[in-house]
């Protein structure tokens, strides 16, 4: 059973496009995250929610907007797809801020 | 100056040998440590956490707190090839809630 589960796994689409990215955890975790991985692998917190409550937001462009349906899953919507928008996105789930976290295997996203 | 510090490597170590990781992080409030593997192409994979100054053992691995010098390692003792990857260190603190990670040192296990 996959614990942190993200589909879709390959994402190619072309500038403008709008896409989502979901994410689904069966730990029963309280709190979720969506992190950008870049080329250069350098791994960055975008959002987290707790108990669908959003907590981090960092400074993402707003053409990226997470929705969390329920605790146990928390989707990411990317609208006008850029360039500088591709990379690795990675879900993880913890039982709550500061714990350790799981991460999903990750969604590559490539834009044309 | 970066939150989280590690060497990128890549650092090589002969197989059965200790491997040494290190981490610098800047701030002082940090009271959660971790670190993280991450093979090439998958995602990354929780190895150990610490949260007291001193060493904490699992298997052939050791983590080891400092928060004086707000410093954190890993060693990882009888490398094995298996072990090559990158090890990222992730801190945080009870008040920003959310994992600060370093860009990750590059380890290759010699065989």
């Amino acid at each position: 059973d996959t614990a942190v589960s993200q589909t879709p796994k390959y994402l190619v689409t072309q500038m403008g496009n709008d896409k989502s990215i979901k994410c689904e955890q069966n730990l029963g975790h309280d709190t979720m995250y969506w992190y950008k991985q870049d080329s250069k692998k350098f791994l960055k917190i975008m959002f987290s929610y707790n108990n669908k409550e959003l907590i981090i937001n960092e400074t993402v462009p707003n053409r990226f907007s997470p929705k969390s349906p329920d605790k146990a899953h928390l989707n990411l919507h990317i609208n006008s797809l850029e360039l500088g928008d591709s990379a690795v996105y990675f879900c993880a789930s913890s039982t709550g801020p500061n714990q350790p976290q799981h991460f999903g295997d990750g969604t590559r996203l490539s834009i044309l | 100056q970066k939150e989280v510090e590690q060497n990128s490597g890549p650092l090589s170590v002969p197989e059965g040998a200790i491997a040494s990781l290190n981490c610098t992080y800047s701030d002082r409030v940090s009271q959660s440590f971790f670190w993280y593997r991450q093979y090439s192409g998958k995602s990354p994979e929780l190895i150990m956490s610490i949260y007291s100054n001193g060493d904490k053992e699992d298997g052939r691995f050791t983590a080891q707190l400092n928060k004086a010098s707000q410093y954190v390692s890993l060693l990882i003792r009888d490398s094995q090839p298996s072990d090559s990857a990158t090890y990222l260190c992730a801190a945080s603190n009870f008040g920003n809630e959310k994992l600060t990670f370093g860009t990750g040192t590059r380890l290759t296990i010699i065989p």
